[in-house]
């Protein structure tokens, strides 16, 4: 089973309105983290956002919020107001366990900002 | 500026020879690790090392050698045995194993 899981291969919004870039994970270990990375052009990997599994709250960092669904073992990324900046190519990871072999990142969503 | 270096951007290599990919980081992170990257695909683990002087296999370290000599250094040699080794390559740090990883700008391998 793939331990993460990225259903959206391209996803189009409108600038200055919200979207959200689905993930889901799948994992028996009690402790992991999630990620959330953006790949521009350019290739460079950009960290965005991270949740615990112990963490009560929703992580937030600016326009990024991460809604996480421990039950659906969902975590999903949520960005307000998009800006034409915004458009790359968006990767969920998960660290499984406190070992750093153990990272898996989804195949990725393609987002495009329309003007 | 702290960060994490890749050099070169650009490489181009004739096949059966091999060819190393520097990265380097000041950041002052124990961990280090080595992703590649196809077209359309997410990333794969190569190697990782936890501190100096120690690294692990990851998923696909068949064809790859590294070395840990130093903390700020992680140079990944790609062999001859890569049977295919066109592909964008990511060098990653972090504070330790469990801590979020901050990656460099790649590399982009061509065999010809």
């Amino acid at each position: 089973a793939q331990k993460i899981t990225q259903t959206q291969p391209g996803m189009f919004v409108q600038e200055k309105e919200a979207v959200t870039l689905d993930c889901t994970y799948d994992t028996s270990d009690p402790s992991y983290g999630l990620f959330w990375y953006k790949q521009p052009s350019s290739g460079e990997m950009i960290f965005l956002i991270y949740q615990g599994s112990y963490d009560q709250q929703n992580a937030t960092e600016g326009r990024y919020s991460l809604n996480f669904q421990k039950a659906r073992k969902s975590a999903n990324l949520v960005i307000s107001a998009s800006q034409l900046g915004d458009s790359a190519m968006y990767f969920c990871a998960m660290r499984e366990g406190l070992v750093g072999n153990q990272f898996y990142f989804g195949t990725g969503t393609s987002l495009t900002v329309i003007p | 500026d702290g960060g994490i270096t890749q050099s070169p951007k650009y490489l181009f290599r004739k096949e059966g020879q091999n060819v190393t990919l520097s990265c380097e980081q000041n950041l002052n992170h124990d961990a280090m690790y080595w992703y590649r990257q196809d077209p359309g695909q997410g990333l794969r683990l190569i190697y990782y090392s936890q501190i100096v002087n120690d690294f692990q296999k990851g998923d696909i370290a068949e064809g790859y050698s590294v070395s840990r000599e130093k903390k700020e250094s992680f140079p990944l040699t790609v062999t001859s045995a890569q049977k295919n080794p066109t592909a964008f390559y990511l060098c990653a740090s972090s504070y330790t194993s469990s801590d979020t990883q901050y990656f460099g700008p790649g590399t982009r391998l061509t065999v010809l």
